[in-house]
């Protein structure tokens, strides 16, 4: 069945260090992977989405890299900030345009 | 627009009782997801629609689940009757074609 995995549950590091979570998916080739951030008592936030054909995008401290080959997704935040705690998932379409997500990495940043 | 707004907050019901989610989804987009989020299975993709139609629902645990989109600004989430192990956020998203956008979720206990 196709899945999508977030391996890592909690991922604890200094402030000013990057960050980086991890994203596999197996039986399946999505045409672009998504990444959304949660914070307590809300709901999921969109921040990044990257094609099949994109090696890597950015946006401000954030920086996502997509590998087909190892069917994994890397999502880093340089310079980390105690404001970057949060869950982070990430998510595909499958079949039927399906939106599933990963079980989600919760990092806290130490100051 | 005000995003995707969802009703009731909270909603706290004795088992057996029938409850009623409610979402309001962004003006526009044609698919609307609903998901369920717990701490050990995470967000799960319950039943979505494209254009008021439902197009998937393999993620509806059981027939005391239902969920109609009677028109484009409007769905519901239907349990009846509820469970103690139907405890959890419940999160209505809409999108138009990449990006999701969640409401604030629905807490729901069933005591």
């Amino acid at each position: 069945s196709q899945k999508i995995e977030q391996n890592s549950e909690a991922l604890n590091i200094q402030e000013g260090k990057t960050a980086t979570l991890t994203c596999n998916y197996t039986n399946y080739s999505p045409a672009y992977l998504q990444w959304y951030r949660q914070d307590p008592g809300r709901g999921p936030v969109f921040l990044l989405l990257i094609r099949e054909n994109e090696k890597e995008k950015r946006k401000e401290r954030l920086k996502v890299t997509f590998d087909t080959t190892l069917k994994q997704s890397l999502f880093h935040i340089t310079a980390s900030q105690p404001a970057d705690s949060a869950t982070y998932l990430c998510a595909s379409h499958t079949g039927r345009r399906a939106l599933t997500f990963g079980s989600g990495t919760r990092l806290q940043v130490q100051p | 627009d005000a995003g995707v707004i969802q009703s009731p907050r909270h909603e706290v019901t004795e088992m057996g009782q029938e409850v009623t989610l409610r979402c309001k989804p962004i003006s526009g987009h044609d698919y609307l997801f609903w998901y369920r989020q717990t701490m050990m299975r995470g967000l799960e993709l319950l039943i979505y629609f494209n254009n008021n139609v439902p197009i998937d629902d393999s993620g509806m645990p059981e027939d005391r689940f239902s969920a109609k989109m009677p028109n484009a600004s409007f769905s519901t989430l239907k349990i009846q009757p509820s469970e103690p192990r139907d405890s959890a956020v419940y999160f209505c998203a809409s999108h138009t074609g990449t990006e999701a956008f969640f409401g604030q979720g629905t807490r729901l206990t069933v005591v």
